[in-house]
């Protein structure tokens, strides 16, 4: 049974970058599957951040495209979310999580983190 | 930009039926999800390929998504279906997964 656990800084400080770890256990993430990042404000509802393939190909929320960088590790096998110059407008819980084929197919994301929360503040 | 609107809440006695709905535009030419969260809780895939349930989802969960509307459908609602459930779909237009606002299910 595939696991999720993010991990990260809780505190990010204005206009530098958000970096956070999805460490996969159970499954290699090179095998196959999409995998990606979800994030929540706090009492707000879940914003798609961008999906990753096994083989390296990545997808990014139109809005959020321009600041996201996600990639893979495959040797730790772990995948990682970059978010460069990010505002108070960033805090959120962070969740990443596993798709079960392409996104048109409407698999959906099986597999979920328990979340991470990064508070952006000086 | 493509969007999908939910109603903030729907409540329901225990043991009727809740309907939670998703509307977008030709909202039935893509395949939709649901998922449920509750407080403190990661969200769970309760609904894919727009009326597939995955394992373990209780047969009181059904979907179904035509014209504009996808409907998550909870039978005999029971108190631990008390969550919020959000609807999710893929625009091809734009490459990126879209999640809808979200719906507060209490069970009153």
């Amino acid at each position: 049974q595939v696991q999720l656990q993010e991990s990260g800084p809780g505190l990010v400080k204005p206009s530098e970058t958000l970096s956070l770890t999805c460490a996969v256990s159970g499954y290699s993430i090179s095998s196959g599957y999409y995998w990606g990042w979800i994030r929540q404000p706090p009492g707000k509802g879940l914003e798609w951040i961008g999906s990753i393939y096994h083989t390296g190909r990545t997808y990014y929320n139109p809005s959020l495209k321009s600041r996201v960088t996600i990639y893979l590790d495959t040797s730790n096998n772990h995948f990682s979310l970059n978010l460069t110059s990010v505002t108070a407008a960033d805090t959120a819980l962070y969740y990443c999580a596993r798709e079960d084929g392409v996104a048109a197919a409407g698999n959906g994301y099986d597999s979920w983190g328990q979340g991470t929360l990064v508070t952006v503040s000086s | 930009s493509y969007e999908l609107t939910q109603p903030p809440s729907v409540s329901v006695s225990p043991g009727q039926t809740a309907s939670i709905t998703c509307n977008g535009d030709k909202l039935g030419n893509k395949y939709v999800c649901w998922y449920q969260q509750k407080p403190g809780q990661s969200p769970l895939l309760v609904m894919y390929q727009d009326d597939q349930r995955p394992s373990g989802i209780p047969d009181r969960f059904s979907g179904s998504n035509s014209g504009n509307t996808a409907t998550l459908t909870i039978s005999g609602t029971q108190a631990m279906d008390e969550a919020d459930y959000y609807c999710q779909a893929w625009d091809s237009n734009t490459a990126s997964y879209i999640f809808g606002s979200g719906t507060k299910v209490s069970v009153l």
